[in-house]
Protein backbone atom coordinates (compact mmCIF):
# COMPACT_ATOMS: atom_id res chain seq x y z
CA UNK A 1 0.00 0.00 0.00
CA UNK A 2 1.13 3.35 -0.84
CA UNK A 3 2.44 5.49 2.43
CA UNK A 4 3.98 8.92 2.51
CA UNK A 5 5.95 9.33 5.90
CA UNK A 6 7.19 12.37 6.74
CA UNK A 7 10.11 13.98 9.41
CA UNK A 8 9.00 14.98 12.77
CA UNK A 9 8.27 18.31 13.70
CA UNK A 10 10.97 21.13 14.05
CA UNK A 11 11.19 24.16 16.06
CA UNK A 12 13.40 27.19 14.23
CA UNK A 13 14.31 30.31 15.10
CA UNK A 14 13.26 33.70 12.39
CA UNK A 15 16.06 33.72 9.52
CA UNK A 16 16.75 30.03 9.84
CA UNK A 17 16.14 26.89 7.22
CA UNK A 18 14.00 23.80 7.37
CA UNK A 19 14.35 20.76 5.83
CA UNK A 20 11.37 18.40 6.08
CA UNK A 21 11.71 14.97 4.20
CA UNK A 22 8.56 12.51 2.94
CA UNK A 23 9.83 9.13 2.13
CA UNK A 24 7.37 7.12 -0.12
CA UNK A 25 7.06 3.40 -0.35
CA UNK A 26 4.68 0.91 -1.84
CA UNK A 27 4.94 1.74 -5.27
CA UNK A 28 7.85 2.73 -7.82
CA UNK A 29 9.08 6.47 -6.72
CA UNK A 30 10.59 7.37 -9.94
CA UNK A 31 7.23 7.21 -11.94
CA UNK A 32 5.87 9.59 -9.96
CA UNK A 33 5.56 13.34 -9.29
CA UNK A 34 5.44 14.74 -5.08
CA UNK A 35 3.73 17.94 -4.20
CA UNK A 36 4.18 19.73 -1.03
CA UNK A 37 1.28 21.58 0.91
CA UNK A 38 1.76 23.46 3.79
CA UNK A 39 -1.78 24.73 6.08
CA UNK A 40 -0.81 27.75 8.59
CA UNK A 41 -2.62 26.86 12.16
CA UNK A 42 -6.90 26.96 11.35
CA UNK A 43 -6.22 28.42 7.69
CA UNK A 44 -6.47 26.43 4.64
CA UNK A 45 -4.14 24.62 2.30
CA UNK A 46 -1.63 26.00 0.19
CA UNK A 47 0.77 24.60 -2.27
CA UNK A 48 4.02 25.27 -2.47
CA UNK A 49 5.60 23.06 -5.00
CA UNK A 50 6.36 19.85 -7.41
CA UNK A 51 9.14 17.47 -8.14
CA UNK A 52 8.58 15.47 -11.39
CA UNK A 53 10.33 11.94 -11.94
CA UNK A 54 13.08 13.45 -13.66
CA UNK A 55 13.91 15.97 -10.85
CA UNK A 56 12.80 19.03 -12.21
CA UNK A 57 11.13 21.38 -10.06
CA UNK A 58 8.43 24.08 -10.29
CA UNK A 59 7.39 26.33 -7.30
CA UNK A 60 4.61 28.71 -6.32
CA UNK A 61 5.66 32.43 -7.10
CA UNK A 62 4.97 33.49 -3.37
CA UNK A 63 7.90 30.93 -2.26
CA UNK A 64 10.16 30.97 -5.24
CA UNK A 65 13.71 31.90 -3.91
CA UNK A 66 13.08 30.29 -0.80
CA UNK A 67 12.47 26.56 -1.25
CA UNK A 68 13.98 23.78 -2.82
CA UNK A 69 12.48 20.19 -3.18
CA UNK A 70 14.82 18.03 -3.84
CA UNK A 71 14.66 13.98 -4.12
CA UNK A 72 16.63 10.77 -3.14
CA UNK A 73 15.98 7.97 -5.08
CA UNK A 74 18.10 5.76 -3.49
CA UNK A 75 15.82 6.18 -0.40
CA UNK A 76 12.72 7.20 -1.94
CA UNK A 77 12.46 10.33 -0.03
CA UNK A 78 11.75 13.88 -0.94
CA UNK A 79 12.97 16.93 0.62
CA UNK A 80 11.29 20.15 0.90
CA UNK A 81 13.57 22.85 2.48
CA UNK A 82 12.45 26.63 3.11
CA UNK A 83 15.12 28.97 4.03
CA UNK A 84 14.44 33.05 5.61
CA UNK A 85 11.56 31.58 8.12
CA UNK A 86 9.51 34.21 9.45
CA UNK A 87 6.66 33.47 12.31
CA UNK A 88 4.27 33.53 9.33
CA UNK A 89 5.53 29.88 7.84
CA UNK A 90 4.80 28.53 11.21
CA UNK A 91 2.43 25.71 9.13
CA UNK A 92 1.76 22.12 9.25
CA UNK A 93 3.83 21.16 5.88
CA UNK A 94 2.55 17.98 3.81
CA UNK A 95 4.29 15.80 1.18
CA UNK A 96 1.36 14.57 -1.71
CA UNK A 97 1.68 12.49 -4.51
CA UNK A 98 0.70 13.51 -7.98
CA UNK A 99 -2.12 10.93 -9.37
CA UNK A 100 -0.83 9.02 -12.20
CA UNK A 101 -4.20 9.50 -14.57
CA UNK A 102 -5.11 13.58 -13.51
CA UNK A 103 -4.14 16.72 -11.70
CA UNK A 104 -4.28 16.12 -8.06
CA UNK A 105 -3.11 14.71 -4.93
CA UNK A 106 -4.37 11.16 -4.24
CA UNK A 107 -1.84 10.32 -1.58
CA UNK A 108 -0.59 12.50 1.37
CA UNK A 109 1.85 12.33 4.12
CA UNK A 110 1.05 12.61 7.84
CA UNK A 111 2.21 16.73 8.15
CA UNK A 112 5.38 17.90 10.23
CA UNK A 113 4.70 20.99 12.15
CA UNK A 114 7.48 23.49 11.76
CA UNK A 115 7.33 26.52 14.25
CA UNK A 116 9.45 29.44 13.73
CA UNK A 117 9.59 31.69 16.81
CA UNK A 118 12.20 33.37 18.46
CA UNK B 1 -2.49 33.17 -8.64
CA UNK B 2 -5.71 34.39 -5.81
CA UNK B 3 -7.32 31.78 -3.92
CA UNK B 4 -10.55 30.44 -4.76
CA UNK B 5 -13.80 31.19 -3.27
CA UNK B 6 -15.55 29.35 -0.61
CA UNK B 7 -18.71 29.57 1.78
CA UNK B 8 -17.14 29.70 5.58
CA UNK B 9 -19.66 27.18 6.55
CA UNK B 10 -22.80 24.87 5.38
CA UNK B 11 -24.75 23.07 7.36
CA UNK B 12 -27.79 20.26 7.10
CA UNK B 13 -29.37 17.88 9.07
CA UNK B 14 -28.80 14.19 8.78
CA UNK B 15 -30.21 12.91 5.38
CA UNK B 16 -30.62 16.01 3.69
CA UNK B 17 -27.71 17.85 0.75
CA UNK B 18 -25.84 20.60 1.12
CA UNK B 19 -24.07 22.28 -1.69
CA UNK B 20 -20.40 23.86 -1.43
CA UNK B 21 -19.33 26.11 -4.18
CA UNK B 22 -15.92 27.33 -5.59
CA UNK B 23 -15.54 30.20 -7.72
CA UNK B 24 -12.30 30.82 -9.61
CA UNK B 25 -11.49 32.31 -12.83
CA UNK B 26 -11.05 31.24 -15.76
CA UNK B 27 -7.07 30.86 -15.60
CA UNK B 28 -8.00 28.21 -13.32
CA UNK B 29 -11.38 26.64 -12.43
CA UNK B 30 -13.03 28.11 -16.07
CA UNK B 31 -10.07 26.87 -17.58
CA UNK B 32 -9.44 23.14 -16.99
CA UNK B 33 -11.03 20.38 -16.19
CA UNK B 34 -8.72 19.54 -13.00
CA UNK B 35 -10.73 20.68 -10.24
CA UNK B 36 -10.51 18.36 -6.96
CA UNK B 37 -12.28 18.66 -3.91
CA UNK B 38 -10.55 17.26 -0.58
CA UNK B 39 -12.19 16.49 2.83
CA UNK B 40 -10.57 17.49 6.30
CA UNK B 41 -11.19 15.92 9.50
CA UNK B 42 -9.47 17.84 12.81
CA UNK B 43 -5.57 17.41 12.71
CA UNK B 44 -6.00 14.33 9.80
CA UNK B 45 -4.35 14.94 6.66
CA UNK B 46 -7.08 15.69 3.99
CA UNK B 47 -8.22 12.58 1.49
CA UNK B 48 -9.59 12.96 -2.20
CA UNK B 49 -13.51 12.76 -2.61
CA UNK B 50 -13.73 14.47 -6.48
CA UNK B 51 -11.01 14.54 -8.88
CA UNK B 52 -11.53 16.25 -12.24
CA UNK B 53 -14.75 18.00 -11.15
CA UNK B 54 -16.67 15.13 -11.10
CA UNK B 55 -14.71 12.21 -10.81
CA UNK B 56 -15.05 9.68 -7.15
CA UNK B 57 -12.00 7.65 -6.60
CA UNK B 58 -12.42 4.34 -5.39
CA UNK B 59 -14.18 3.74 -2.24
CA UNK B 60 -15.47 7.64 -1.53
CA UNK B 61 -19.52 7.55 -1.47
CA UNK B 62 -21.43 8.00 -4.16
CA UNK B 63 -23.85 10.63 -2.14
CA UNK B 64 -20.45 12.82 -3.06
CA UNK B 65 -20.83 14.41 -6.51
CA UNK B 66 -19.34 16.98 -8.29
CA UNK B 67 -19.71 19.63 -11.12
CA UNK B 68 -18.58 22.45 -12.61
CA UNK B 69 -20.12 25.36 -14.60
CA UNK B 70 -17.95 28.48 -15.84
CA UNK B 71 -15.81 29.64 -13.19
CA UNK B 72 -17.53 27.82 -10.67
CA UNK B 73 -17.00 24.64 -9.55
CA UNK B 74 -19.71 22.83 -6.50
CA UNK B 75 -19.38 19.64 -4.64
CA UNK B 76 -22.67 18.03 -3.34
CA UNK B 77 -23.23 15.70 -0.57
CA UNK B 78 -26.28 13.91 -0.41
CA UNK B 79 -28.05 12.33 2.64
CA UNK B 80 -25.54 13.71 4.81
CA UNK B 81 -24.18 11.51 7.53
CA UNK B 82 -22.62 12.85 10.63
CA UNK B 83 -19.22 11.04 9.60
CA UNK B 84 -19.66 13.88 6.64
CA UNK B 85 -19.15 16.73 9.26
CA UNK B 86 -15.56 18.19 8.70
CA UNK B 87 -13.80 20.65 6.47
CA UNK B 88 -13.66 20.84 2.62
CA UNK B 89 -11.15 22.02 0.50
CA UNK B 90 -11.51 22.75 -3.06
CA UNK B 91 -8.56 22.59 -5.80
CA UNK B 92 -8.12 23.41 -9.18
CA UNK B 93 -4.82 22.99 -11.03
CA UNK B 94 -4.16 26.47 -12.56
CA UNK B 95 -1.68 25.88 -15.56
CA UNK B 96 1.63 25.04 -13.55
CA UNK B 97 0.88 25.50 -10.46
CA UNK B 98 -2.69 24.96 -8.18
CA UNK B 99 -4.66 27.24 -5.98
CA UNK B 100 -7.06 25.79 -3.40
CA UNK B 101 -10.02 27.25 -1.90
CA UNK B 102 -10.18 28.59 1.88
CA UNK B 103 -12.08 25.82 2.90
CA UNK B 104 -15.56 25.49 4.00
CA UNK B 105 -17.25 23.88 7.23
CA UNK B 106 -19.79 21.10 6.91
CA UNK B 107 -21.59 20.74 9.78
CA UNK B 108 -24.13 18.07 10.77
CA UNK B 109 -26.88 19.78 12.62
Amino acid sequence: QVQLVQSGAEVKKPGASVKVSCKASGYTFTSYYMHWVRQAPGQGLEWMGIINPGGSTSYAQKFQGRVTVTRDTSTSTVYMELSSLRSEDTAIYYCARDSPSSNFFDYWGQGTLVTVAS
Amino acid sequence: QSALTQPRSVSGSPGQSVTISCTGTSSDVGGYNFVSWYQQHPDKAPKVMIYDVSKRPSGVPDRFSGSKSGNTASLTISGLQAEDEADYYCCSYAGSSYVFGPGTKVTVL
